[in-house]
């Protein structure tokens, strides 16, 4: 079973951030949280990953609370091509993804 | 550089039929993964490739799957006496050794109909 929880959907309006949230509650100290995204038909795509700092890149911007329980992955400035499924998965040395059902962002014009 | 590859994109076959799936990884990257996405889920892992070696293959779902990875790169999945509940997309992934904090990059998956 994944160790995230997601909500299944949101919406977002265009040039509006999307903001979105996952649960980790059970994280363990050596696992980090990543974020991909997969547009229909595509393969998961990279966005970003993080282990107790917050990050920043060309996509997106990743917000780890204090006691690493829960993530926000930032879109500042949504377009229409960000409409796919996000995924928030946990990783540590060794293992593979486990992967939840992600959240499936609607990005309206 | 070129990213992930896989061969065929889609492949259609027949119950009971034997199909071979292909991963070209990123150059250099000594971890490889397997996983299969069934319409409307996330990616579920298959199987871990460190160098040729399996280092974890728990994710088969019974001895009709097996994987390959003879010289360390090109992966090949093998699916013998294939059932219409194999039908799905097996997405390969690559990553560079395999440890925690790097990135795995996706392939662009082949969708497999088994009728």
């Amino acid at each position: 079973d994944a160790k995230t929880t997601q909500p299944p959907s949101m919406d977002c309006a265009e040039g509006r951030a999307a903001n979105l949230p996952c649960n980790h509650s059970t994280i363990s100290g050596n696992e980090y949280v990543y974020w991909y995204r997969q547009i229909h038909s595509q393969g998961p795509q990279y966005i970003i990953h993080g282990l107790k700092n917050n990050e920043t890149n060309e996509m997106a911007s990743l917000i780890i609370t204090e006691d690493r329980k829960s993530s926000t992955l930032i879109l500042p400035h949504a377009t229409l091509r960000d409409t796919a499924v996000y995924y928030c998965v946990l990783l540590r040395y060794g293992q593979n993804f486990v992967f939840g059902p992600g959240t499936r962002l609607s990005v309206l014009p | 550089g070129a990213g992930v590859s896989q061969t065929p994109s889609n492949k259609v076959t027949e119950k009971g039929k034997y199909v071979e799936l292909r991963c070209d990884p990123i150059s250099g990257h000594t971890a490889l993964y397997w996983y299969r996405q069934s319409l409307g889920q996330g990616p579920e892992f298959l199987i871990y490739f460190q160098g040729t070696g399996a280092a974890d293959d728990s994710g088969l779902p019974n001895d009709r799957f097996f994987a390959v990875r003879p010289e360390g790169s090109v992966s090949t999945l093998k699916i013998q006496r294939t059932e219409r509940g194999d039908s799905a997309v097996y997405l390969c992934a690559s990553s560079l050794w395999g440890r925690g904090g790097e990135t795995q990059y996706f392939g662009p998956g082949t969708r497999l109909l088994v009728l």
